[in-house]
């Protein structure tokens, strides 16, 4: 079945440094891709997505690139605040049914040390 | 402008016990779902309904029961509470089919420890 593989964190970085959270699928149709963030004690919200191969998905200083000859979907952040510190959550879902079967990552906790 | 709204947000359970988690949506989405987030686990999906009178199993349905009379909530029923269960709760919504994927929106979540 399609799955989703992060590394492992925590992660821990100094304020400013570059921020890359690997990501790599496995899935049987054609993808869309996410990216949600999960601040301490909320649900989580989407932070990007990507719906085709070498679509860049972006918000908040964030970046993620579709690629699908490597199966991956990076993320990355060229300068992390103290605000960033938070779990990371990549995910898949089949782009012909909706969100509803969305499959998650083990997720990815971000500590940022101003 | 609420979105997705789940109670309770902390609960104790005795082995054995049931209860209900209350989820409300307010968007008029049609997809709803119930995820469990357990350390190293990330998010396992439990039941999931595409429309009021329409549930199904996700991955780990196990000891959990839904339904969906209306649009607007989704409860998750536990039948008899076991330690297993003792999870971060979340509930989703999300707009029907599109190509492309469509974005979810989670509540908050509910701590449930069942002791």
């Amino acid at each position: 079945g399609d799955s989703v593989t992060q590394m492992e964190g925590p992660v821990t970085l100094s304020e400013e440094a570059f921020l890359t959270i690997n990501c790599t699928y496995t899935a049987t149709g054609y993808p869309s891709l996410f990216w949600y963030v999960q601040y301490p004690g909320e649900g989580l919200q989407l932070l990007l997505k990507a719906t085709k191969a070498d679509d860049k998905g972006s918000n908040k200083g964030f970046e993620a690139t579709y690629r699908k000859e490597t199966t991956s979907f990076h993320l990355e952040k060229g300068s992390v605040q103290v605000s960033d510190s938070a779990v990371y959550f990549c995910a898949l879902s089949d782009r012909n049914t909706g969100g509803f079967k969305t499959i998650f990552g083990a997720g990815t906790r971000l500590f940022v040390k101003a | 402008n609420a979105g997705v709204t789940q109670t309770p947000k902390f609960q104790v359970l005795k082995t054995g016990q049931s209860m209900t988690l209350q989820c409300a949506q307010d968007m008029n989405h049609e997809y709803m779902s119930w995820y469990r987030q357990d350390p190293g686990m990330g998010l396992r999906l439990i039941h999931y309904s595409v429309g009021a009178g329409i549930t199904d199993q996700g991955e780990v349905p196990n000891g959990y029961n839904v339904s969906r009379s209306t649009t607007e909530d989704f409860p998750l029923r536990l039948l008899s509470a076991a330690p297993s269960q003792t999870s971060v709760y979340f509930c989703a919504s999300s707009r029907g089919r599109a190509i492309g994927g469509n974005t979810i929106y989670f509540g908050e979540g509910s701590w449930l420890t069942v002791v």
